[in-house]
């Protein structure tokens, strides 16, 4: 069971906006920054969104994440086709000391 | 662009013991954090460890299944990083993959390498 809580799935039609939640605890997200990953079948994971809000460069302006005290929140706009894939949050946690993540959402573009 | 490239991981008998090795192209990882991530087969991502840079102490942090078990290094001068794997278990069967910490946070995994497959059976 992972430490913090996604839904399994998700999904939408072209063109919709879709929203992804990630839930924890103070000792995770409500506390320290949120990273989301998306990955494709078969390839590795490529970072999509860190400390809460913020993309790499390359990751297209659809992609924004948010946060509110203990759960953050992955929106994807304008959904496509080529969006569908899994999506993981990550946040550290204080008390493991370690980083944990999600169990990961599988997105599904109808 | 910078690549990471994972050596071939492969079968190995319960309480064996295997290495992996890690060779980005395109980055010195002389001032790098790096980081080792595995995925058991349909299932989510796992933290492994952490070696900070020799510069900030070259600190190594592991996830609790693995500690004691497993050890990462590095060589700097050969541009490398290690993962030694020891008395593994069938629940060590994943892809392992390597990353670099993102500059600024103290474990955000960045650029990943492309997994390399450990299969723990008898």
């Amino acid at each position: 069971q992972s430490v913090l809580t996604q839904p399994p799935s998700a999904s939408g039609t072209p063109g919709q906006r879709v929203t992804i939640s990630c839930s924890g605890t103070t000792s995770n997200i409500g506390n320290n920054y949120v990273f989301w990953y998306q990955q494709f079948p078969g390839t590795a994971p490529k970072l999509l969104i860190y400390n809460y809000n913020q993309r790499p460069s390359g990751v297209p302006d659809r992609f924004s994440g948010s946060h509110s005290g203990t759960s953050a929140s992955l929106a994807i706009s304008g959904l496509r086709s080529e969006d569908e894939a899994h999506y993981y949050c990550a946040a550290w946690d204080d008390n493991l000391s370690s980083p944990v993540f999600g169990g990961g959402t599988r997105l599904t573009v109808l | 662009e910078v690549q990471l490239v994972e050596s071939a991981g492969g079968l190995v008998e319960p309480g064996g013991s295997l290495r992996l090795s890690c060779e980005p192209s395109g980055l010195r990882i002389i001032n790098a954090w790096l980081s080792w991530v595995r995925q058991a087969p349909g299932k989510g991502l796992e933290w492994v460890g952490r070696i900070k840079s020799e510069a900030d102490g070259g600190t190594r942090d592991y996830a609790a299944p693995v500690k004691g078990r497993f050890i990462i290094s590095r060589d700097d001068s050969k541009n490398t990083l290690y993962l030694q794997m020891n008395s593994l278990r069938t629940d060590d069967t994943a892809i392992y993959y390597c990353t670099t910490v993102l500059v600024g946070s103290r474990w955000g995994f960045h650029l990943w390498g492309r997994g390399t497959l450990v299969s723990v059976s008898s």
